[in-house]
């Protein structure tokens, strides 16, 4: 079984600064995807950025960007210039892949608030 | 259009009531999610649909009854609810279910039911 670990609760940064949210992941397979999840405030959860496992590059979106270091099983998310439509939960999510991969193991979420 | 859309949108209802949660989505997409999700907590898979097919309880409670009555509507049916069933309840769907080596389905997400159970 996977899990996936998001050791802060809860951050702030200041707009237009720039914050990285830290996820950790424990998996024996060797083939999978990794993704940042957005929930705004009353707001549906978007993706933000994807990773495939077997990809060396980090992905890259707009502001967003990652830090995938498989061998250390870390997939932390770096917001720049940070906007007050930035607040929201973050969930790191694992995918196996192959097969009928349906099932998103979720961490626990970080709320982060981007103060004006 | 890549909208998963929910109706309605909040829903108070007491234990002894029947009520019908509904999701809609016009992508095509052949599978379809229930997810439960609790304040301030990661969602939680309940059910899975393939090609409206049930394929995947998560051990769910029977007072919780999905549906899928074509490939894209899919309802959730609540009766006797108990007051800890209050949560964000959210639809989502992907291309498909089954996904080969380098390949994934995105789950789109609606924007979720609220529902209180009194």
């Amino acid at each position: 079984a996977q899990t996936v670990t998001q050791s802060q609760p809860e951050m702030s940064v200041q707009e237009a600064e720039t914050v990285t949210l830290s996820c950790t992941y424990d998996t024996s397979e060797n083939n999978y995807y990794l993704f940042w999840y957005k929930q705004p405030p009353s707001r549906q959860m978007i993706l933000v950025i994807r990773q495939e496992a077997y990809k060396q590059q980090n992905a890259t979106e707009n502001r967003f960007s990652v830090n995938f270091q498989k061998a250390a099983k870390s997939f932390s998310l770096k917001i720049s210039d940070s906007q007050l439509g930035d607040t929201a939960m973050y969930f790191c999510a694992f995918l196996k892949s192959g097969g009928s991969n349906y099932k998103l193991t979720f961490g626990k979420g970080t709320l982060l608030t981007v103060n004006p | 259009d890549t909208e998963v859309t929910q109706t309605p949108k909040h829903l108070v209802m007491g234990m002894t009531n029947k009520k019908s949660l509904k999701c809609e989505q016009h992508m095509g997409h052949r599978a379809m999610y229930w997810y439960k999700q609790k304040a301030k907590k990661p969602p939680e898979l309940m059910f899975v649909y393939s090609y409206e097919k049930l394929s995947i309880n998560e051990s769910v409670p029977s007072r919780f009854s999905p549906e899928c009555p074509n490939s894209s509507l899919l309802n959730l049916h609540l009766h006797a609810l108990q007051p800890e069933d209050s949560a964000l309840y959210l639809c989502a769907s992907s291309d498909r279910l089954a996904g080969g080596f380098s390949s994934y389905n995105e789950q789109f997400f609606g924007p979720g039911t609220r529902l209180t159970v009194l």
